[in-house]
């Protein structure tokens, strides 16, 4: 069973806050690591896919980090808008079933 | 481009029913997978389906069952429901590169009483 742990479970930041999170994951037969944002009565958006070690990766205000080798990747976003509001999940995928699997996601709200 | 629709969108069944949740895949995919997410839960793998086939199988027991139409669309079949089964049944569209990522649609929410 593949751990990929999620870490804070919860956030509450104000508007135009900085923050960040954590994704760790086994740092073996690593394939990609995805992020997804989740809103809610909507369906998970893929945020990043990333594949390679040392990847950074933006959208807009929101960018991911990764280091394999150490098993984790970090999701920032700069100056939190209240529609930033999600669960944000992320999900490993391994050499062997390429089939990603979740963490329990990490719950940001935004107040205004 | 169309998205993923899964229906129904709330569904309430008696233990010991079955249930059948359907699932339309985004255009051009052609690999959709079922993950179920119970409350304060990360989702969970049930299986995928890669052209018509079965392509992997998570740690669910085999009252859960699937199929995939040659359009690519899904439906995901419970037996026998018990009381755990109640939750959000998520449907996920990519394709077969591994490294893309997924479209989901928005979930079926199933409550076994």
């Amino acid at each position: 069973i593949l751990n990929v742990e999620q870490s804070p479970q919860s956030l509450h930041v104000q508007e135009g806050d900085s923050t960040n999170f954590t994704c760790s994951f086994p740092s073996s037969n690593f394939y990609a690591l995805h992020w997804y944002r989740w809103e809610t009565a909507k369906s998970p958006e893929a945020l990043f896919v990333m594949t390679l070690n040392g990847d950074e990766k933006k959208k807009g205000r929101i960018s991911a980090t990764l280091n394999t080798k150490e098993g984790y990747s970090y999701l920032y976003i700069k100056g939190s808008q209240p529609e930033d509001s999600a669960t944000y999940l992320c999900a490993f995928a391994s050499g062997g079933s390429y089939i990603p699997t979740f963490g329990r996601g990490t719950s940001l709200i935004v107040h205004p | 481009e169309t998205g993923v629709t899964q229906s129904p969108t709330h569904l309430i069944k008696t233990r010991g029913q079955q249930v059948t949740l359907r699932c339309s895949s985004q255009s051009g995919h052609n690999t959709v997978s079922w993950y179920q997410q119970a409350l304060g839960q990360g989702p969970q793998f049930i299986f995928q389906y890669y052209r018509e086939e079965e392509n992997g199988r998570g740690n669910f027991p085999p009252r859960f069952s699937g199929l995939q139409f040659p359009n690519y669309s899904s439906e995901l079949n419970v037996n026998a429901l018990e009381l755990d089964d109640s939750a959000l049944y998520l449907c996920a569209s990519s394709s077969e590169r591994p490294g893309d990522g997924y479209t989901f649609g928005s979930g079926t929410r199933l409550t076994v009483v």
